[in-house]
């Protein structure tokens, strides 16, 4: 079965200091993968996506950025951090693309900047 | 333009009522999914159920029913005999074709169970 991993699960992170995020997935193979940002109390913010090793598409234009460097690996940064990037970061998979498949998603990390 | 609307921000009942949440849709495709997912404090989302747009009987699981309906662009969800694990952020989705696979979610509902 398909597992989905997140580190960490919370982070505190000073204003102007970098971060990296991590995401794996098991279980399945060349999977279409999605970093989403809920900030607290609100709804889920489609930040970056990828079909594919490398390729990644950006939805909201941010200090952030996300790389894909193998096909199971999604990774959320920023060189610096404003305290406008406190939230909680869910990634998530689902299947090949063109089949709208359910996205699943993993726990999630809460990031606080202060 | 497609969008997703729960015009419920907040709801709250007592342990064993019925309880529905509402969600409605806007889109121009005729070939689409809808989703609903549940969001426990725990933050991680669940998916509950997916939905295609040429299939609209109703679903039943255990507790939980969905309703939807084309002619109204709705796909409620109902949950019977509410219990306080039910407490949580609902969220209903969703996906249409030539859309890279996104998932387009709506602001979700937050259930209160009361005991």
């Amino acid at each position: 079965s398909q597992t989905i991993h997140q580190w960490p699960a919370t982070l505190v992170q000073p204003v102007g200091s970098p971060l990296s995020l991590e995401c794996t997935v098991e279980g399945t193979s060349n999977p279409n993968l999605y970093w989403y940002r809920q900030a607290a109390g609100r709804g889920l913010q489609l930040l970056f996506y990828s079909v594919g090793i490398g390729q990644i598409s950006s939805e909201v234009p941010q200090n952030l950025s996300a790389s894909r460097p193998q096909d199971r690996q999604f990774i959320l940064s920023s060189k610096k951090l404003l305290l406008s990037d406190s939230g909680f970061y869910l990634c998530a998979w689902s299947g090949q693309s063109g089949r709208m498949d359910t996205q699943y998603f993993g726990p999630g990390t809460r990031l606080t900047v202060l | 333009a497609q969008k997703v609307t729960q015009a419920q921000t907040e709801i709250s009942v007592v342990e064993k009522e019925d309880v529905t949440l509402d969600c409605v849709y806007e889109t121009r495709d005729t070939t689409y999914y809808l989703f609903w997912y549940k969001q426990p404090p725990s933050g991680e989302l669940v998916f509950l159920i997916r939905r295609n747009s040429f299939d609209e009987q109703n679903e039943i699981s255990g507790r939980y029913s969905w309703n939807f309906q084309k002619s109204t662009s709705s796909f409620n969800f109902t949950i019977t005999a509410s219990q306080v694990v039910d407490s949580a952020v609902y969220f209903c989705a969703l996906s249409e074709t030539n859309r890279d696979d996104k998932i387009i979610f709506g602001k979700g509902t937050r259930l209160h169970i009361l005991p």
